[in-house]
């Protein structure tokens, strides 16, 4: 089947630990997508690669880092230096960056103690 | 940059009834609109979506308004069932593409109540 897959669904930590969130897609998509949600609150754009070996910061990329050495991996690096890192993390992919639809994994909820 | 508003934050309505969810955005550039279903612990899916060169676009028991003048459009949901039960977040795009470009309202709890 395919799609995109975040994993782990659920992810403890401590505090001051850097952390990496997992994000696969078989779909062939060219850019793919990090987001944020917190309860009552849309989703932020963090970060985002159009093509591989390239990605740009996106609204709250503070704390947060990523990487995009193949096409079908986009993994997310919550840093120790991320204030308030407990959130539902999005991971989306589209065909590329000028197409409309774009398909999301089932999310991580990561959680800082 | 684009600001995009969503009422009501939570709305019950009776198994059966039409459900409607209202966005406002103020980017007067912005010209693609999509409507995403989240169900619980699962990420949003994308229902229906409508482009500034039409007023309305409808899919089965959904349909999407736009008013451009008004900067406002609507997700209506008729004939609702248990399993339309889910948050719904609106969205506003400058760019007619890309998740990049998206701005999101803030969701509404949907709940339909048998």
């Amino acid at each position: 089947d395919g799609g995109i897959t975040q994993s782990p669904k659920y992810l403890f930590r401590k505090e001051g630990q850097n952390v990496t969130l997992s994000c696969e897609q078989n779909l062939n998509h060219d850019a793919m997508y990090w987001y944020r949600q917190d309860p009552g609150q849309g989703l932020r754009l963090i970060y985002y690669s159009q093509i591989v070996n390239d990605f740009q910061k996106g609204d709250i990329a503070e704390g947060y880092s990523v990487s995009r050495e193949k096409k079908e991996s986009f993994p997310l690096t919550v840093t120790s230096a991320q204030k308030n890192p407990t959130a539902f993390y999005l991971c989306a992919s589209s065909k590329n960056r000028g197409s409309t639809e774009a398909f999301f994994g089932q999310g991580t909820r990561l959680t800082v103690v | 940059g684009e600001n995009v508003e969503q009422h009501p934050s939570t709305l019950s309505v009776q198994e059966g009834d039409s459900a409607v969810i209202k966005c406002t955005y103020s980017d007067s550039a912005s010209n693609y609109f999509p409507w995403y279903k989240q169900e619980l612990g699962k990420g949003p899916q994308l229902i229906i979506d409508i482009r500034s060169n039409v007023g309305e676009k409808k899919d089965q028991r959904i349909a999407v308004t736009l008013n451009k003048t008004a900067k406002h459009f609507s997700l209506h949901i008729t004939e609702t069932q248990p399993e339309d039960s889910a948050v719904y977040f609106c969205a506003a795009s400058r760019t007619g593409g890309g998740a990049d470009g998206l701005t999101f309202g803030k969701g509404t709890h949907l709940i339909i109540q048998p």
